[in-house]
């Protein structure tokens, strides 16, 4: 079964720390996974997607099939990086695609 | 600037009652989503329709959801009778599997 896990609800760090958020999942088949983010009064948004091998806003995620994960990255958080953040897996259903989302992770940045 | 709309943004309501959720999606995009965001299980997929045809609605309780698509600028989500486990924010997106455009969301409450 398709499924997405993120062990942390709730993390909180400080203004330039490194940030890591993490994403595992379970799929039997080639994974494609991505980042959504919903900051505060904003509607939850594609963030950035594996394939795409791309930082946005200072963030990049690495794939990695051996361990099943797709953990969030960044080396110095901002404040602005509070948010709620979720990862999901591309998963196929009765011959159609969607996206199988986690839990979420909130994410705190203290000044 | 194309956005989903959804209609009402909060809705407080009775236990037993018929609750009725609208969305408009993008103009352009065949396919539509409803998903339920709670706390404890983060954002869960209900239903999804391409073309207006329901793909998937696997996620949704059947004996008091039901989602449909009258038009290609409508989708509706309807709760009936209503139970205060269904509080929740339920968001409609449209788009494609691999990037979905999020609505503000609909606050539920039912009392």
């Amino acid at each position: 079964a398709q499924r997405v896990t993120q062990p942390e609800k709730l993390l909180s760090v400080f203004k330039g720390a490194p940030v890591e958020l993490k994403c595992n999942y379970s799929y039997s088949g080639s994974p494609e996974l991505f980042w959504y983010v919903q900051y505060s009064r904003q509607r939850l948004q594609l963030l950035l997607r594996h394939i795409s091998r791309e930082s946005i806003k200072g963030f990049t995620a690495d794939l990695n099939k051996g361990e099943t994960s797709f953990h969030l990255k960044k080396p110095f958080a901002q404040e602005e990086d509070s948010a709620m953040y979720y990862c999901a897996l591309r998963a196929l259903f009765q011959g159609a695609q969607k996206l199988v989302f986690g839990q979420g992770t909130r994410l705190t940045i203290n000044p | 600037d194309a956005r989903v709309t959804q209609t009402p943004r909060h809705k407080v309501t009775e236990m037993g009652q018929e609750v009725t959720m609208r969305c408009q999606p993008i103009l352009g995009h065949n396919t539509v989503f409803w998903y339920r965001q709670t706390m404890m299980q983060g954002l869960e997929l209900l239903a999804y329709f391409r073309n207006r045809a329901p793909l998937d609605d696997s996620g949704m309780p059947k004996d008091r959801f039901s989602a449909e698509m009258p038009d290609a600028t409508l989708a509706t989500l309807k709760i009936q009778p209503s139970e205060p486990r269904d509080s929740a924010v339920y968001f409609c997106a449209s788009g494609y599997w691999y990037e979905q455009f999020f609505g503000p969301g609909t606050r539920l409450t039912v009392l």
